[in-house]
C-alpha cells in the first residue's frame, strides 16, 4: 500500500504570494489533518477533515484554509503569504470516526517564502 | 491551556548506551498518547497509549503511560546509530483527530 503522499516537496514563494499544498491519504483513511512544523518545534495543528467536513482547526489565521475531496484527498492553501509561513507542512492520515486513531505522515512539503 | 512537555531536550549518548525520553502532558478530553520518530521529514509512528500501566514493546524500544501522573515514557535499550533522531511526544484528542505535539527530544548517538 502507498503511504500518505504530499507534492510538492519543496516550494519556494515569494511574500504576499498564494500557495497550494496536496495530500493523498493512505487507502481506505477517511481523515486527514494538516500541521506546521517550524525548526525546533513540534508541529502544531492547522486542520483537520473527516468525510469531507471540517472537524477541527488549529489557532491559525484566515489566510490558511482547506478542504478535503470526494477521493479523501486534501488540499491546504495559504493566502497572502508571509515570511513567518516558511515550514515544513505534514499531512497525516487516519481512519477516522474511531476505528484506530493512530496518524500516519507523509514527507511533507518544505515551503519557503522570501 | 493544554500542552505537552518533553525533556531532555536534547540528549547525546554512546552506541549501546540505555535512554528514557520523558513526556508529561495536560490536555482536557485526553484520548491517547502517541510516540513518533522523525529522522529527517516524515515522523514515523512508533506507539499508542491508551491504557495506564500497559508496557508497549517492539524491539528495543518500549513505552508506558501513567495517566494518573499525566507523563509516558519512551525508553531505547542498546541504543545505535540508526536511533539518533528527533523523537516527538503527542496528545490524541476525543471526537477529533487533532494531535499536540512537545517540542520534541533530540537524540544524538555516537559510534
Amino acid at each position: 500500500d502507498a503511504g500518505v503522499t504530499q507534492s510538492p516537496t519543496h516550494l519556494i514563494k515569494t511574500r504576499g504570494q498564494h500557495v497550494t499544498l496536496r495530500c493523498s491519504p493512505i487507502s481506505g483513511h477517511k481523515s486527514v489533518s494538516w500541521y506546521q512544523q517550524v525548526l525546533g518545534q513540534g508541529p502544531q495543528f492547522i486542520f483537520q477533515y473527516y468525510e469531507k467536513e471540517e472537524r477541527g482547526r488549529g489557532n491559525f489565521p484566515d489566510r490558511f484554509s482547506a478542504r478535503q475531496f470526494p477521493n479523501y484527498s486534501s488540499e491546504l492553501n495559504v493566502n497572502a503569504l508571509l515570511l513567518g509561513d516558511s515550514a515544513l507542512y505534514l499531512c497525516a492520515s487516519s481512519r477516522g470516526g474511531g476505528r484506530g486513531p493512530e496518524a500516519f505522515f507523509g514527507q511533507g512539503t518544505r515551503l519557503t517564502v522570501v | 491551556e493544554d500542552k505537552v512537555v518533553q525533556s531532555p531536550l536534547s540528549l547525546v549518548v554512546h552506541e549501546g548506551d540505555t535512554v528514557t525520553l520523558n513526556c508529561s502532558y495536560e490536555v482536557t478530553n485526553f484520548r491517547s498518547l502517541l510516540w513518533y520518530k522523525q529522522e529527517k521529514k516524515a515522523p514515523t509512528f512508533l506507539f499508542m497509549l491508551t491504557s495506564s500501566g500497559i508496557e508497549k514493546k517492539s524491539g528495543r524500544l518500549s513505552s508506558i503511560l501513567d495517566k494518573k501522573e499525566l507523563f509516558s515514557i519512551l525508553n531505547i535499550t542498546a541504543t545505535q546509530t540508526g536511533d539518533s533522531a528527533i523523537y516527538l511526544c503527542a496528545v490524541l484528542y476525543y471526537n477529533t483527530d487533532k494531535l499536540i505535539f512537545g517540542t520534541g527530544t533530540r537524540l544524538q548517538v555516537f559510534p
